[in-house]
């Protein structure tokens, strides 16, 4: 079963303006994490931020936010003043506890792309 | 944040011959590390889970003696693609899990691998 989903694709966002990118997931497992990585044409997985599942309020890193509604399952990356460097494919991916083997999986991904 | 250095970038062989790549965590100690591989405009699929010490767990469909993974130290594991085919060809990430006093155990990745078999 599919435990990380991002339903978009791709996404475009004017140069300066905030975006939203999607995430869902699915555990069963109490104590999980939640991560956002970005992944630009080089190849490499920058670590942006970081939620965990007992943490009491959104997790934010300068322009990266990442709004956390647990009885939802989502864990939306929020990127604002986007910047043209901020085009790249982003995933998102969980890590579970004993149930998941600690684990991180990740999603599909979304490709965004900022437009000047 | 922490760096984990991987090594080649990029390797071109011959089809049959075996390739090693090596992933290193230059700042901090890696108890486990962690091998993917991606296919173009795919999303990463976790190949194994290496422990300093122990043997690799793989995950499931994966070929442990295709895959060779070592991990002798707590910085350094290496994977070994050996008798490789064009099939094998793909871009391959290491990952090292931070433990204390970095927090969060978050994974960090090094730069990948992109393999090309002939």
């Amino acid at each position: 079963a599919q435990k990380i989903t991002q339903t978009q694709p791709g996404m475009f966002v004017q140069e300066k303006e905030a975006v939203t990118l999607d995430c869902t997931y699915d555990t069963s497992d109490p104590s999980y994490g939640l991560f956002w990585y970005k992944q630009p044409s080089s190849g490499e997985m920058i670590f942006l931020i970081y939620q965990g599942s007992y943490d009491q309020q959104n997790a934010t890193e300068g322009r990266y936010s990442l709004n956390f509604q647990k009885a939802r399952k989502s864990a939306n990356l929020v990127i604002s003043a986007s910047q043209l460097g901020d085009s790249a494919m982003y995933f998102c991916a969980m890590r579970e506890g004993d149930t998941g083997g600690f684990k991180t999986i990740f999603g599909a991904g979304t490709r965004l792309f900022v437009k000047a | 944040g922490a760096v984990v250095s991987q090594h080649p970038s990029w390797v071109i062989c011959k089809s049959g011959t075996s390739v090693k790549i090596e992933c290193r965590s230059l700042d901090f100690q890696a108890t486990t590390m962690f091998w993917y591989r991606q296919f173009p405009k795919q999303s990463l699929m976790l190949m194994a889970t290496s422990n300093e010490g122990s043997k690799a767990t793989y995950e499931q469909g994966v070929e442990k003696d295709k895959f060779l993974i070592n991990h002798a130290s707590l910085t350094l594991s290496t994977l070994t693609v050996t008798s490789a085919h064009p099939e094998d060809s793909s871009f391959y990430i290491c990952s090292a899990r931070a433990t204390q006093p970095l927090a969060k155990n978050i994974q960090y990745f090094g730069a990948g691998t992109r393999l090309s078999v002939l």
